[in-house]
């Protein structure tokens, strides 16, 4: 019930394409759903995050979609460039938890 | 403003010695966490902690593997008896905060742990 599932394992995308991964979780006592950003060499940094009170957030060209009864959500890169290349991972947290899970990851490659 | 710092980069041990694992989380971040990565997989918890307090170590194997925050100076996360299956990197990440509004993990480069 801890875990969370991420899609697909690894992505191609032209570039100026939509990059889309998807995140699915059990553990409805999640309430803090970020994305994370990985480059080969270098620890993850924190994207973009959202909580169950809203469906969308915007930020430049990323964008969280949040699906709250279906226990889904996912992270759209829209107008994608090679400098995205990257691991992407989605993680969870409940309210008053003390650690993040974290989905296995997604290696997006954008071709130039 | 320094970011996490984690050192070494690079360790590699024999089978059978201790590996130590430093971390120093970023000015002014009180809480320390500790994660495992191997190949193709996402991040796994390992210990998260407080100065001088252990809060949550679920994540951590019973045997051979502690870790410490203290007083003064960096966390350290302690692997004794190193075996080829501890080889992954470890990252390190702080926090300002503990689950407030703005809750922030501020990563590490990690160190790459390699058992011969």
């Amino acid at each position: 019930q801890q875990q969370v599932k991420q899609s697909p394992q690894s992505l191609i995308v032209q570039k100026g394409g939509i990059s889309i991964i998807n995140c699915a979780y059990e553990n409805t006592a999640f309430d803090y759903f970020p994305w994370y950003q990985q480059f080969p060499g270098k620890g993850p940094a924190l994207l973009i995050a959202i909580r169950p009170d809203v469906s969308e957030k915007k930020e430049g060209r990323f964008t969280i979609s949040f699906n709250k009864s279906a226990k889904q959500f996912s992270l759209h890169i829209m107008d994608s460039q090679p400098g995205d290349s990257a691991t992407y991972f989605c993680a969870a947290t409940p309210a008053g938890g003390q650690n993040f899970v974290f989905g296995p990851g997604t290696r997006l490659s954008v071709l130039p | 403003n320094a970011g996490v710092m984690q050192n070494p980069r690079h360790l590699v041990r024999r089978r059978g010695q201790e590996a130590r694992l430093r971390c120093s989380p970023m000015k002014g971040h009180s809480h320390v966490y500790w994660y495992r990565q191997l190949p193709e997989e996402g991040l796994k918890f390992m210990v998260y902690l407080q100065k001088e307090n252990i809060i949550d170590e679920s994540g951590m194997p019973k045997e051979r593997f502690s870790a410490e925050f203290p007083k003064e100076g960096p966390s350290i996360l302690r692997i004794q008896q190193v075996v080829r299956g501890d080889s992954a990197a470890y990252f390190c990440a702080s926090s300002l905060y503990h689950r407030g509004d703005n809750e922030k993990l501020f990563f590490g480069s990690g160190t790459q742990l390699s058992v011969l």
